[in-house]
């Protein structure tokens, strides 16, 4: 089945430092990408659509400027949490699309990624 | 507005027992349903669809349109099945996702 893989699954980093999680697709190419946001105990929060080699579109209320989200082949994408804070701590999950027949389509999720900002 | 209610946080049964996970929905248009789950450690994963109309490790899932409603079903429970299990709403590129319940199937 289709694998999506993200590195890195943990990591820790100072407040004001920016971070970089990267999702790639393993085996097929994703021209769209999600990156989601998953608070303690609560559901996956949809913060933006990543579209190879074009803008993301953002969901309401997700910075843009804080969420840089770079989307440069069609097997990666990035998201780039810029001048973090110990609020954007959280579990970030991103998936890719596969794209089958009509009504097929399916997102793969990736294992996420926990970032704790000190 | 879309919405997806999952009521319940928690559910446990016995090995053996039926299983019915609970889901309604609030969405303009026509819908389309999902099952996802997520096995401990493991990643999220798509369990059915409604318009596959399939039966996926012995779980089913009928779409209601009168009681807006998508409840995830299964006869007999096994102890693998013990997950968290989300009911996400829209489309493949657009997914809207409940709070999750964990079901815990005890042996």
């Amino acid at each position: 089945g289709a694998v999506v893989s993200q590195h890195p699954s943990w990591v820790i980093c100072k407040s004001g430092t920016s971070v970089k999680i990267e999702c790639r697709s393993l085996d097929f190419q994703a021209t769209t990408m999600f990156w989601y946001r998953q608070f303690p105990k609560q559901s996956l929060m949809l913060m933006a659509t990543s579209n190879e080699g074009s803008k993301a579109t953002y969901e309401q209320g997700v910075e843009k400027d804080k969420f840089l989200i770079n989307h440069a082949s069609l097997t990666l994408s990035t998201l780039t949490v810029t001048s973090a804070h110990p609020e954007d701590s959280s579990f970030y999950i991103c998936s890719a699309l596969q794209m089958g027949t009509y009504s097929t389509d399916t997102q793969y999720f990736g294992p996420g990624t926990r970032l704790t900002v000190l | 507005a879309q919405r997806v209610t999952q009521p319940e946080k928690l559910l446990s049964v016995f090995k053996g027992a039926p299983v019915e996970l609970k889901c309604n929905y609030s969405y303009s248009g026509s819908p389309e349903l999902f099952w996802y789950v997520q096995y401990s450690r493991q990643r999220l994963q798509l369990l059915l669809r409604h318009i596959s109309r399939e039966s996926i490790k012995g779980f089913t899932a009928d779409l209601n349109k009168g009681e807006t409603s998508f409840h995830l079903k299964k006869p007999f429970a096994q102890e693998e099945d013990s997950a968290m299990y989300y009911c996400a709403l829209g489309g493949a590129n657009n997914l809207f996702f409940g709070t999750g319940t964990r079901l815990t199937v005890i042996p």
